[in-house]
């Protein structure tokens, strides 16, 4: 089976560094994308590791750990903008399989 | 630029009616896929198609079907719409079926 675990809600102020965890446990692994979605508008993606590691890209960066079945993105130097749900999606094994989405965060930046 | 279009942002129908809701990709990406998101659950598969004429039940099928008639277009349809089916659906293709997915705008549905 397919479990994707992210916390419900965070906090950060403008300016701060946020961490947003995502634990999985699937029959499979591939790699794990992240999507940021603003309220009302579709999923945009963020980043992909295959590899573990850290994935730097601008602002945000995202790690890996194959065996910890542990992923975080981080974002830095927050704006109002980031203000946004996160979504940590899995990508399983190859064959007739799909992506499995988290249920996301929701991230408020505050001034 | 990549480009997924849904044919409606916001959609009222009655309980009973026939719903389609459309799809179409120009990226002629081999994948499509059908969710529905609503909050606290998340976005859940609906249905996929890997190729044209080609469906797969998602997470959540029932009281839905789908179309692929043409590589660049799948269609979602609720046979007959209830209230239970108000939501955000969600439009998405992919190039590979584990990989990297391209979202539409989404259609909020409304059943009444």
């Amino acid at each position: 089976g397919q479990n994707i675990d992210q916390p419900t809600e965070m906090t950060a102020t403008e300016g701060a560094i946020v961490q947003i965890n995502c634990t999985y446990q699937t029959s499979g692994f591939n790699g794990l994308f992240w999507y940021q979605q603003h309220a009302g508008e579709a999923p945009t993606f963020l980043s992909y590791n295959v590899l573990d590691g850290l994935e730097e890209k601008g602002r945000f960066s995202s790690f890996l750990s194959r065996s910890k079945g542990y992923s975080y993105l981080l974002l830095k130097e927050l704006q109002m903008k980031d203000s946004a749900s996160y979504l940590c999606a899995v990508s399983p094994r190859a064959g007739y399989s799909t992506l499995t989405f988290g249920k996301g965060t929701m991230l408020l930046v505050s001034p | 630029d990549v480009k997924v279009t849904q044919s409606s942002r916001y959609l009222v129908k009655r309980t009973g009616e026939k719903v389609f809701l459309e799809c179409v990709q120009d990226m002629d990406h081999e994948n499509m896929f059908w969710y529905r998101q609503d909050p606290g659950l998340g976005l859940r598969l609906i249905y996929f198609s890997y190729d044209v004429k080609m469906k797969e039940k998602g997470d959540i099928p029932e009281g839905y079907s789908v179309s692929r008639e043409k590589k660049e277009r799948f269609s979602l349809i609720l046979e007959s719409a209830s209230t239970n089916q108000t939501s955000m659906y969600l439009c998405a293709s992919s190039p590979g079926l584990a990989g990297e997915q391209y979202f539409g705008p989404g259609t909020r549905l409304t059943v009444t």
